[in-house]
């Protein structure tokens, strides 16, 4: 099976700029997660969408990072204005439903670097 | 959520059986244990997941004690591919509200 597909691979943008991230998840998959990972550090969720429902953003900053999901396919991270704090890898990963046993497939991922 | 605790790190030489432990002592009656790998410049991959007992596929095996306060992920005969970040995490398997919440995890380092 085809594995999650993301885009860019890296991108390079100043602070104050914008930018927006795009995943396509494994044909099937009802969950879709975005998970932001610092360097020597773990991922961590962002947000989480059950079909094209939001179901976690608790620690998505909504001041300036905004998803969505329409058809509850594909998804689009976007960062504005982005911060020097913001660089990082975003990972997006899909599962075939919500609960901790249906293991998430990762892409892998965009490399942001905000200067 | 229960929280887990692992070694920051780990080296070892290429043929040797690596283990990874992961202390989870506020572990609750319906939490599984699942651990992935990382790849530099790669997405976590699910590895294993169990309840308890001993769990293995082709990848690795997972030990778990009756306490179920801790966890060994066992890697057989390992090669310098397997040089990785590997996570472990707890949660309830059948609760749709549990965030995959990820640790630093263990940075194994193989050496030829």
């Amino acid at each position: 099976e085809a594995g999650v597909a993301q885009s860019p691979r890296y991108k390079i943008i100043e602070k104050r700029q914008s930018v927006a991230f795009w995943c396509n998840p494994i044909s099937g998959h009802a969950t879709l997660y975005w998970y932001q990972q610092i360097l020597g550090q773990g991922p961590k969720l962002l947000i989480q969408f059950q079909n094209n429902g939001v179901v976690d953003d608790s620690q998505l900053p909504k001041d300036r990072f905004s998803a969505e999901r329409l058809k509850g396919v594909d998804s689009t991270l976007k960062i504005q204005p982005a911060k020097l704090e913001d660089s990082a890898v975003y990972l997006c990963a899909s599962s075939v439903g919500p609960t901790f046993n249906s293991p998430l497939h990762f892409g892998n991922g965009t490399r942001l670097t905000v200067t | 959520l229960a929280k887990t605790t692992q070694p920051i790190s780990m080296d070892s030489y290429e043929g040797q059986e690596v283990n990874i432990t992961c202390s989870h002592n506020n572990i609750a009656t319906n939490d599984y244990i699942t651990w992935y790998q990382q790849f530099p410049s790669q997405g976590p991959r699910f590895i294993i997941q169990g309840y308890k007992t001993k769990v293995t596929n082709e990848v690795a095996s997972l030990f778990i004690p009756a306490d179920r306060k801790s966890s060994t992920l066992s890697l057989p005969r390992v090669s310098l591919s397997d040089t990785a970040v590997y996570y472990c995490l707890v949660g309830d398997r059948n609760s749709g509200n549990t965030p995959l919440v990820f640790g630093k995890g263990t940075r194994l380092s193989v050496i030829a």
